[in-house]
């Protein structure tokens, strides 16, 4: 199958910090990748979705300004968390599409961030 | 938006036996319906998936099921073995322009007894 390919895989930064995460499709182009964040034990939550050279589009209650969102290429897209703080240390996740109906969609492995 | 429910929320069998867990949702435009296997701190792996012009795939132990009419599919897992043991989830996308993410049900921890 597809591989999405995300980096760092964990990720310690103090609070204030920024910290970005790539997220890459190694053997197919992504028109579109998807960020999820996602809590101990819980579900993945919807962050948002990268369309390739256009701007994010952002869930509800999620702040845009926060967390920066680039998609410059076909095969990358960066999540960057500005002025981390602890209760943003999670399990961020991406994914992208296959294909060119989009259905198929694979995960990345995640990244561990933890902010002290 | 498409709201997705996932049952039961844990599930424990014995090895060889099998297993079921079901989701419904609300968008009846949904018309993609994947299943992912999550072990700890690793990324959701699709194991199986369906759309919406078919009722049943199989692939080995693991088939899925989809009723449209309903709204509900289902996942199951035959002859379960230990390395089956790992949290499931269910997810839906729907057919909104613009809006082509997955929209996850709640997640089933599947507990395989050896």
């Amino acid at each position: 199958g597809a591989v999405v390919s995300q980096h760092p895989s964990r990720v310690i930064c103090k609070s204030g910090t920024s910290v970005k995460i790539e997220c890459r499709s190694l053997d197919f182009q992504a028109t579109t990748m998807f960020w999820y964040r996602q809590f101990p034990k819980q579900s993945l939550m919807l962050m948002a979705t990268s369309n390739e050279g256009s701007k994010a589009t952002y869930e509800q209650g999620v702040e845009k300004d926060k967390f920066l969102i680039n998609h410059a290429s076909l095969t990358l897209s960066t999540l960057t968390v500005t002025s981390a703080h602890p209760e943003d240390s999670s399990f961020y996740i991406c994914s992208a599409t296959v294909g060119s109906t989009g259905n198929t969609i694979y995960f990345g492995e995640g990244s561990w961030l933890t902010v002290v | 938006g498409e709201n997705v429910e996932q049952h039961p929320s844990t599930l424990s069998v014995q090895e060889g036996d099998s297993a079921v867990i079901k989701c419904t949702y609300s968008d009846s435009a949904s018309n993609y319906f994947p299943w992912y296997k999550q072990e700890l701190g690793k990324g959701p792996q699709l194991i199986i998936d369906i759309r919406s012009n078919v009722g049943e795939k199989k692939d080995q132990r693991i088939a899925v099921t989809l009723n449209k009419t309903a709204k509900h599919f289902s996942l199951h897992i035959t002859e379960t073995q230990p390395e089956d043991s790992a949290v499931y989830f269910c997810a839906a996308r729907s057919m909104d322009m613009g809006r082509r993410a997955l929209t996850f049900g709640s997640g089933t921890r599947l507990q395989v007894q050896p």
